[in-house]
């Protein structure tokens, strides 16, 4: 398995721009997590999704940004309008059946936003 | 508010030095507890998950240990190497979600000077 995979490795746009980060989580996983790094903060959870429904969204930070889940097989992160205080490495992952290996999450390799 | 805390938030220790840093997280509605190793530029990767009080768990070098009763976990590392400089991140899985969702501490980051 290739692992979770994420698209695009890095972004810049600039300010008031739409952006859409994308997620391909492990075959078979139900769990899909989307987390966001920053300095201030650490890793943080914007959003969750067991079997392509919403579970918990508390962490998202406001009405700009916005996750779906169409399909066992693809996420998408979309951030409208983007501000520079949204530059962070944004990160998915995923974990399997509840239980299945204590519920280990698997992360891609993030991206980078840069809003200017 | 779920509090993970870990300590120290930093640590420079020499090539060949043995160290350990700690993890602290609610005692109550415990469900497991994850250990994370996390590279600059890279994503975190597993070390360990815990479920049981008084687990310990070992790889190579690392090994860490699980006290569910007062929620606490120490992760240690026998004679550092360069390459085990990381941000070392523990994770609290809560039985109310089934260890589901984790909530991750701020991580200790670990430098092994040569």
């Amino acid at each position: 398995d290739a692992g979770v995979i994420q698209s695009p490795r890095h972004e810049v746009t600039e300010m008031g721009q739409e952006v859409t980060l994308r997620c391909k989580p492990i075959s078979g996983h139900d769990y899909l997590f989307w987390y966001r790094q920053t300095m201030m903060r650490g890793l943080e959870l914007l959003i969750y999704f067991n079997n392509n429904v919403p579970i918990d969204d508390s962490g998202m930070p406001e009405d700009r940004f916005s996750a779906k889940m169409p399909n066992a097989s693809f996420s998408t992160l979309k951030i409208q309008p983007s501000e520079p205080r949204d530059s962070a490495v944004y990160f998915c992952a995923s974990s399997g059946p509840t239980g299945y290996s204590y519920n280990e999450q698997f992360f891609g390799p993030g991206t980078r936003l840069t809003v200017l | 508010i779920l509090n993970v805390e870990q300590s120290p938030q930093s640590l420079h220790v020499q090539e060949g030095d043995s160290t350990n840093f700690t993890c602290s997280f609610p005692s109550s509605n415990f469900y497991a507890l994850h250990w994370y190793r996390w590279e600059t530029a890279k994503s975190p990767e597993a070390l360990f998950v815990m479920t049981l009080n008084g687990d310990e768990k070992k790889k190579g070098r690392i090994s860490a240990t699980l006290n569910t009763k007062e929620g606490y976990s120490y992760l240690y590392i026998k004679g550092s190497q360069p390459e085990d400089s990381a941000t070392y991140l523990c994770a609290f899985g809560r039985r109310e979600t089934s260890g589901s969702r984790l909530t991750f501490g701020e991580g200790t980051q670990l430098t092994v000077n040569p």
